[in-house]
Protein backbone atom coordinates (compact mmCIF):
# COMPACT_ATOMS: atom_id res chain seq x y z
CA UNK A 1 0.00 0.00 0.00
CA UNK A 2 1.39 3.27 -1.08
CA UNK A 3 1.42 5.86 1.62
CA UNK A 4 2.84 8.76 1.94
CA UNK A 5 3.56 11.63 4.54
CA UNK A 6 4.73 15.20 4.20
CA UNK A 7 7.56 17.07 6.57
CA UNK A 8 8.03 20.55 6.72
CA UNK A 9 8.92 23.41 9.29
CA UNK A 10 4.99 24.89 9.43
CA UNK A 11 5.81 28.28 9.67
CA UNK A 12 8.15 30.09 7.22
CA UNK A 13 8.57 33.64 7.53
CA UNK A 14 8.01 36.33 4.44
CA UNK A 15 10.73 35.95 1.26
CA UNK A 16 12.64 32.87 2.80
CA UNK A 17 12.25 29.66 1.34
CA UNK A 18 9.70 27.10 2.14
CA UNK A 19 10.95 23.92 1.72
CA UNK A 20 9.17 20.39 1.99
CA UNK A 21 10.07 16.82 1.90
CA UNK A 22 7.32 13.67 0.66
CA UNK A 23 8.22 10.81 2.59
CA UNK A 24 7.22 7.43 0.35
CA UNK A 25 6.48 3.95 1.82
CA UNK A 26 5.49 0.74 0.69
CA UNK A 27 6.20 1.83 -2.96
CA UNK A 28 9.43 2.92 -4.58
CA UNK A 29 9.53 5.93 -6.06
CA UNK A 30 11.77 4.94 -9.36
CA UNK A 31 9.16 2.73 -10.15
CA UNK A 32 7.53 4.78 -13.09
CA UNK A 33 4.81 7.14 -11.94
CA UNK A 34 5.01 11.19 -11.11
CA UNK A 35 5.04 12.19 -8.18
CA UNK A 36 3.14 15.68 -7.55
CA UNK A 37 2.41 18.44 -4.97
CA UNK A 38 -0.48 20.01 -4.74
CA UNK A 39 -1.51 22.84 -2.42
CA UNK A 40 -5.33 24.16 -0.73
CA UNK A 41 -4.82 27.80 0.93
CA UNK A 42 -7.39 28.05 4.02
CA UNK A 43 -11.26 27.85 2.55
CA UNK A 44 -10.15 27.73 -0.84
CA UNK A 45 -9.28 25.27 -3.43
CA UNK A 46 -6.95 23.08 -4.77
CA UNK A 47 -3.60 24.29 -6.91
CA UNK A 48 -1.10 21.86 -8.69
CA UNK A 49 2.23 22.82 -7.44
CA UNK A 50 4.04 20.84 -9.90
CA UNK A 51 5.04 17.36 -10.52
CA UNK A 52 8.52 15.16 -10.84
CA UNK A 53 9.33 11.68 -12.42
CA UNK A 54 12.33 9.53 -10.87
CA UNK A 55 14.61 10.24 -13.97
CA UNK A 56 14.49 14.20 -12.61
CA UNK A 57 11.69 15.24 -15.50
CA UNK A 58 9.56 17.90 -14.00
CA UNK A 59 6.55 19.87 -15.05
CA UNK A 60 5.39 23.02 -12.81
CA UNK A 61 2.70 25.36 -12.62
CA UNK A 62 3.25 28.41 -14.95
CA UNK A 63 2.21 30.79 -12.22
CA UNK A 64 5.04 29.23 -10.01
CA UNK A 65 7.71 28.28 -12.05
CA UNK A 66 10.01 30.89 -11.69
CA UNK A 67 10.02 30.37 -7.65
CA UNK A 68 9.36 26.37 -7.63
CA UNK A 69 11.60 23.31 -7.49
CA UNK A 70 11.15 19.86 -7.24
CA UNK A 71 13.74 17.05 -6.86
CA UNK A 72 13.60 13.05 -5.69
CA UNK A 73 16.05 11.10 -4.34
CA UNK A 74 15.53 7.55 -5.36
CA UNK A 75 18.13 6.46 -2.21
CA UNK A 76 15.38 7.64 0.54
CA UNK A 77 12.85 7.21 -1.52
CA UNK A 78 11.44 10.63 -0.83
CA UNK A 79 10.82 13.74 -3.41
CA UNK A 80 11.22 17.86 -2.27
CA UNK A 81 9.45 20.78 -2.91
CA UNK A 82 11.24 24.40 -2.78
CA UNK A 83 9.76 27.73 -3.11
CA UNK A 84 11.26 30.66 -2.89
CA UNK A 85 10.62 33.79 -1.54
CA UNK A 86 7.48 33.38 0.17
CA UNK A 87 4.91 35.60 1.12
CA UNK A 88 1.54 34.63 2.91
CA UNK A 89 -0.28 34.05 -0.44
CA UNK A 90 1.75 30.89 -0.17
CA UNK A 91 -0.08 29.88 3.35
CA UNK A 92 -1.85 26.93 2.52
CA UNK A 93 -2.02 23.17 3.24
CA UNK A 94 0.82 21.41 1.04
CA UNK A 95 -0.42 17.47 -0.40
CA UNK A 96 2.10 15.20 -1.74
CA UNK A 97 0.80 12.75 -4.03
CA UNK A 98 1.02 10.18 -6.68
CA UNK A 99 -0.38 9.93 -10.20
CA UNK A 100 -2.63 6.75 -10.80
CA UNK A 101 -0.88 6.27 -13.93
CA UNK A 102 2.73 5.92 -15.72
CA UNK A 103 2.45 9.49 -17.38
CA UNK A 104 2.04 13.00 -16.51
CA UNK A 105 -1.36 12.93 -17.90
CA UNK A 106 -2.84 11.09 -15.15
CA UNK A 107 -5.19 12.15 -11.61
CA UNK A 108 -3.50 11.70 -8.43
CA UNK A 109 -4.59 8.43 -6.64
CA UNK A 110 -2.49 8.35 -3.73
CA UNK A 111 -2.21 11.60 -1.39
CA UNK A 112 -0.38 12.34 1.94
CA UNK A 113 -2.42 13.47 4.55
CA UNK A 114 -1.03 17.29 4.00
CA UNK A 115 1.39 19.72 5.54
CA UNK A 116 0.14 23.00 7.07
CA UNK A 117 2.61 25.84 6.37
CA UNK A 118 1.82 29.32 7.08
CA UNK A 119 4.43 32.13 5.77
CA UNK A 120 4.22 34.83 8.71
CA UNK A 121 7.09 36.88 10.75
CA UNK B 1 -3.44 27.28 -19.86
CA UNK B 2 -6.77 25.47 -19.47
CA UNK B 3 -9.28 27.07 -17.64
CA UNK B 4 -12.12 24.39 -15.89
CA UNK B 5 -15.34 26.75 -14.82
CA UNK B 6 -17.14 24.31 -12.05
CA UNK B 7 -20.90 25.00 -11.66
CA UNK B 8 -22.73 26.14 -8.98
CA UNK B 9 -20.00 26.68 -6.64
CA UNK B 10 -22.60 25.59 -3.88
CA UNK B 11 -25.47 23.37 -3.78
CA UNK B 12 -28.30 22.50 -0.93
CA UNK B 13 -30.45 19.27 -1.24
CA UNK B 14 -32.42 16.87 -0.03
CA UNK B 15 -31.01 12.84 0.56
CA UNK B 16 -32.69 10.82 -2.29
CA UNK B 17 -32.23 13.75 -4.60
CA UNK B 18 -30.70 13.46 -7.96
CA UNK B 19 -27.20 16.43 -7.59
CA UNK B 20 -25.31 17.26 -10.91
CA UNK B 21 -22.30 18.96 -10.65
CA UNK B 22 -20.84 20.65 -13.99
CA UNK B 23 -17.46 21.51 -15.06
CA UNK B 24 -16.08 23.20 -18.63
CA UNK B 25 -13.21 23.21 -20.26
CA UNK B 26 -12.04 26.14 -22.27
CA UNK B 27 -10.69 23.61 -24.84
CA UNK B 28 -10.50 20.72 -25.94
CA UNK B 29 -8.99 18.08 -23.12
CA UNK B 30 -10.73 14.82 -24.65
CA UNK B 31 -11.69 12.77 -21.69
CA UNK B 32 -8.70 13.86 -19.49
CA UNK B 33 -10.93 14.43 -16.50
CA UNK B 34 -11.13 13.86 -13.28
CA UNK B 35 -13.37 14.34 -10.20
CA UNK B 36 -12.69 14.31 -6.74
CA UNK B 37 -14.36 14.48 -3.30
CA UNK B 38 -13.03 16.12 -0.09
CA UNK B 39 -14.80 16.03 2.80
CA UNK B 40 -14.30 18.73 5.60
CA UNK B 41 -10.47 18.68 7.05
CA UNK B 42 -9.88 15.48 4.94
CA UNK B 43 -8.08 14.50 1.91
CA UNK B 44 -9.23 14.42 -1.97
CA UNK B 45 -10.38 11.22 -3.10
CA UNK B 46 -10.74 10.16 -6.94
CA UNK B 47 -13.60 9.61 -7.47
CA UNK B 48 -13.75 9.41 -11.58
CA UNK B 49 -10.90 9.22 -13.98
CA UNK B 50 -11.44 9.79 -18.07
CA UNK B 51 -14.33 11.38 -17.54
CA UNK B 52 -16.60 8.18 -16.85
CA UNK B 53 -14.29 5.48 -15.22
CA UNK B 54 -15.42 4.41 -11.75
CA UNK B 55 -12.31 4.45 -9.27
CA UNK B 56 -12.32 0.79 -8.01
CA UNK B 57 -13.98 1.14 -4.18
CA UNK B 58 -16.50 4.12 -4.94
CA UNK B 59 -20.22 3.88 -4.86
CA UNK B 60 -22.32 3.17 -7.91
CA UNK B 61 -24.10 6.25 -7.11
CA UNK B 62 -21.51 8.06 -8.86
CA UNK B 63 -20.73 8.73 -12.49
CA UNK B 64 -19.54 11.12 -15.02
CA UNK B 65 -20.26 11.84 -18.09
CA UNK B 66 -19.03 14.18 -21.35
CA UNK B 67 -20.11 16.23 -24.05
CA UNK B 68 -17.76 18.38 -25.57
CA UNK B 69 -15.93 20.45 -23.42
CA UNK B 70 -18.90 20.04 -20.86
CA UNK B 71 -18.28 17.53 -18.22
CA UNK B 72 -20.49 16.36 -15.52
CA UNK B 73 -20.46 14.48 -12.24
CA UNK B 74 -23.84 12.49 -11.35
CA UNK B 75 -24.81 11.60 -7.96
CA UNK B 76 -27.78 10.01 -8.32
CA UNK B 77 -29.12 9.37 -4.80
CA UNK B 78 -27.72 11.95 -2.53
CA UNK B 79 -26.53 10.49 1.10
CA UNK B 80 -25.09 12.18 4.16
CA UNK B 81 -22.25 11.10 3.73
CA UNK B 82 -21.67 12.36 0.33
CA UNK B 83 -21.44 16.06 1.96
CA UNK B 84 -18.26 17.41 1.12
CA UNK B 85 -16.56 19.87 -2.11
CA UNK B 86 -15.98 18.37 -5.42
CA UNK B 87 -13.50 19.21 -7.50
CA UNK B 88 -13.09 18.38 -11.30
CA UNK B 89 -9.39 18.53 -12.39
CA UNK B 90 -8.25 18.89 -15.73
CA UNK B 91 -4.94 16.64 -16.48
CA UNK B 92 -4.64 16.72 -20.72
CA UNK B 93 -1.39 18.16 -20.03
CA UNK B 94 1.02 19.90 -17.83
CA UNK B 95 -0.06 22.69 -16.64
CA UNK B 96 -2.69 20.50 -14.53
CA UNK B 97 -5.72 22.53 -13.25
CA UNK B 98 -8.81 22.34 -10.71
CA UNK B 99 -12.49 23.38 -11.24
CA UNK B 100 -13.07 25.67 -8.07
CA UNK B 101 -14.95 23.14 -6.37
CA UNK B 102 -18.96 22.78 -5.29
CA UNK B 103 -19.60 22.68 -1.56
CA UNK B 104 -22.45 19.86 -1.27
CA UNK B 105 -24.67 20.31 1.76
CA UNK B 106 -27.80 18.57 3.13
CA UNK B 107 -30.39 20.44 3.07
Amino acid sequence: QVQLKESGPGVVKPSETLSLTCFVSGFPVNSGYFWGWIRQPPGKGLEWIGSIFHSGTTYYNPSLASRVALSIDTSKNQFSLRLTSATAADTAVYYCARTLGGSAANPFLFWGLGAPVAVST
Amino acid sequence: DIQMTQSPSSLSTSVGDRVTITCRASQDISNYIAWYQQKPGKVPKLLIYLATTLQSGVPSRFSGSRSGTDFTLTISSLQPEDVATYYCQNYNSPPITFGQGTRLEIK
